[in-house]
């Protein structure tokens, strides 16, 4: 168990709407990920931060944002939420070489 | 491009036999090597990894073989029990990979057959 913690755990939203989703951490790590799971894709990196106020984009980045101002919590924003971004969303953190992940947050955009 | 596979969208296997899961990768700058295992609505978790430098890596029933020339790993499970089916993903990583990030197959649905 890493200390990880995402909320909301489901959530269904309205296209064209703003959500957050929140990942919380208890044991400073300094770098955290945020990955989505689709079928067919495995997980994919959509944003991760390797400190305090410093982000960097994943793979599939476009339509999110991300902000960390503090160790412990790592926000992934969908300012304009559309129907491709119904996904399940994993935080993780890493450890030496090896990332652990948070129990997912599953989304629904109508 | 999908710098790591998994072709095998399935594996179903008998309790007690070996199950052996395949991965490749075509990036020569990956050097290091995990796999995990997801049940359906958590989160993946790490099972086992490998650095480049290694061709072999067991822990107790788990075993990875890693193939550098072939950029191929495999998973071994030995015996196989019914816990063990759950998606399994491998995963690679490299030294000049901004940020560690982990690049990940599509996953392999294992079921283990009472």
């Amino acid at each position: 168990d890493a200390g990880i913690t995402q909320s909301p755990r489901h959530k269904v939203t309205e296209t064209g709407t703003p959500v957050t989703l929140r990942c919380h951490q208890t044991e400073n790590h300094r770098y955290m990920y945020w990955y989505r799971q689709d079928p067919g894709h495995g997980l994919r990196l959509i944003h991760y931060s390797y400190g305090v106020k410093d982000t960097d984009k994943g793979e599939v980045s476009d339509g999110y944002s991300v902000s960390r101002s503090k160790t412990e919590d790592f926000l992934l924003t969908l300012e304009s939420a559309t129907s491709s971004q119904t996904s399940v969303y994993f935080c993780a953190i890493r450890e030496f070489e090896t990332q652990y992940f948070g129990p997912g947050t599953r989304l629904l955009v109508l | 491009d999908q710098q790591v596979k998994q072709n095998s969208p399935s594996l179903s296997v008998q309790e007690g036999r070996i199950s052996i899961l395949n991965c490749d990768y075509t990036n020569s700058m990956f050097d290091y090597f995990l796999w995990y295992k997801k049940y359906p609505a958590e989160g993946p978790t790490f099972l086992i990894s490998i650095s480049s430098i290694k061709d072999k890596n067991e822990d107790g029933r788990f075993t990875v073989f890693l193939n550098k020339s072939a950029k191929h790993l495999s998973l071994h499970i030995v015996p196989s029990q019914p816990g063990d089916s759950a998606v399994y993903f491998c995963a690679a990583s490299g030294e000049e990979t901004s940020g560690s990030r982990l690049t990940f197959g599509e996953g392999t649905q294992l079921t283990v057959n009472p």
